[in-house]
């Protein structure tokens, strides 16, 4: 089953903040976030294991809620670069194999 | 950072034809490699799961017989579109890891157009 992503797109000023989350009915091994941008690949930012982890490298953290099933991506004082559409990846089964999200579409103005 | 790289980057052909597709870990050994297929403005739908010398785990819903997926080597993995019809038009993208616990990291994709 597919997790669910919130918001479903948001638009933000440069250097504004947001937060992206997502949420998944089954338990979690891990969660991945990725970065889309349009007619591109997706690219990996980061992974999160279970144990209540918490992320981050340069302005974009991420924790990951294990008892919750829940994970949050935080994006701080965004820069134009940060638009595209980003996904999160939940693992949850025996196969070891990524549901994606929706995906949440961040705009980022200048 | 671990590359993979996949090619062709966009095919345009005419119905009925059959197309393949590489996916390649350019600087690591892929144990398991994913292709996806996404529509636009849509999330990544998972097709099947490869792992090497073994045979692919599809979806539901997912034809066996008309995405045939080999996965020969740690580093080569392929899917062939049979008998291609304009509704198989759409972005494919493979991914590729070494390990259940790190990432996947995907290719470029390949834009299908069936005409």
């Amino acid at each position: 089953q597919q997790p669910v992503q919130s918001p479903q797109a948001v638009i933000l000023r440069e250097g504004e903040d947001a937060v992206i989350n997502c949420s998944s009915s089954k338990a979690l091994y891990s969660v991945h976030w990725y970065r889309q941008k349009h007619g591109e690949a997706p690219v990996f930012l980061m992974i999160l294991l279970k144990g209540g982890e918490q992320k981050g490298h340069d302005k974009i953290s991420a924790s990951f809620n294990e008892k919750k099933q829940q994970s949050s991506l935080y994006l701080t004082a965004s820069q134009l670069s940060y638009s595209g559409t980003y996904f999160c990846g939940t693992d949850s089964g025996s196969a070891r194999q990524l549901t994606f999200g929706s995906g949440t579409q961040l705009t980022v103005l200048p | 950072g671990a590359v993979v790289s996949q090619h062709p980057s966009w095919v345009i052909c005419k119905s009925g034809t059959s197309v393949k597709i590489e996916c390649r870990s350019l600087d690591f050994q892929a144990t398991t490699m994913f292709w996806y297929r996404q529509f636009p403005k849509q999330s990544l739908m998972l097709m099947a799961t490869s792992n090497e010398g073994s045979k692919a785990t599809y979806e539901q819903g997912v034809e066996k017989d008309k995405f045939l997926i080999n996965h020969a080597s740690l580093t080569l993995s392929t899917l062939t579109v049979t008998s291609a019809h304009p509704e198989d038009s759409s972005f494919y993208i493979c991914s590729a890891r070494w390990d259940s616990n790190q990432p996947q990291h995907f290719g470029d994709g390949t834009r299908l157009s069936i005409l």
